[in-house]
């Protein structure tokens, strides 16, 4: 099963800030928490990733909360071409390589 | 330009024809993977493999099987023993560690 839990779906106007939550609270101490997305009928794109520090990069920033239960993917200024099903994960980091468990993700939906 | 490219897009298979998906990359990654997408569902792991001539079963391997004789090689077979075959298929690679998993674009099988 899905380690976060995230909205079904959310709305958002073209040129304004995308706020995607992900609540994490089961998270352990060597776990990141990863963002990617899927437009559909393509593959899934990488997006993000942090332990515990706030992250940004070209295409969003990570905010992840100090008890890091919870976080939120900022796309800052969201076009048409950001709508698609947005999925938060929960991973290790070790050796081991563990798979990405992906839930239902959140559909997000820009709207001029 | 580095990436993963899976080849075909779509794919159409018999009852009882075995099919084989290619999926290659340049990123020079060590671990691969194969998922398997159902519509309006998450991905969930079929095989990976960590190195060369080394795979693991995921939580859904029966009817499928692998092989990884060259590092940038990982393609999946799907049997006539996989009695659900029809989905959207995708490979993924990545380095080891919290590195994240990067996916190509995908197989679409169906079912004549």
């Amino acid at each position: 099963d899905a380690k976060t839990t995230q909205p079904t779906s959310m709305d958002c106007a073209e040129g304004r800030a995308a706020n995607l939550p992900c609540n994490h609270s089961t998270i352990s101490g060597n776990e990141y928490v990863y963002w990617y997305r899927q437009i559909h009928s393509q593959g899934p794109q990488y997006i993000i990733h942090g332990l515990k520090n706030n992250e940004t990069n070209e295409m969003a920033s990570l905010i992840i909360t100090e008890d890091r239960k919870s976080s939120t993917l900022i796309l800052p200024h969201a076009t048409l071409r950001d709508t698609a099903v947005y999925y938060c994960i929960v991973r290790g980091g070790s050796y081991n390589t563990d798979k990405l468990i992906f839930g239902t993700g959140t559909r997000l939906q820009v709207f001029p | 330009d580095g990436g993963i490219t899976q080849s075909p897009k779509y794919l159409f298979r018999k009852e009882g024809q075995n099919v084989t998906l290619s999926c290659e990359q340049n990123l020079n990654h060590d671990a691969m993977y194969w998922y398997r997408q159902d519509p309006g569902q998450g991905l969930r792991l079929i095989y990976y493999s960590q190195i060369v001539n080394d795979f693991q079963k995921g939580d859904i391997a029966e009817g499928y099987s692998v092989s990884r004789e060259k590092k940038e090689s990982f393609p999946l077979t799907v049997t006539s023993a996989q009695k659900n075959p029809t989905a959207f298929y995708l490979c993924a690679s990545s380095m080891q560690g919290s590195q994240p998993q990067h996916f190509g674009d995908g197989t679409r099988l169906s079912i004549l």
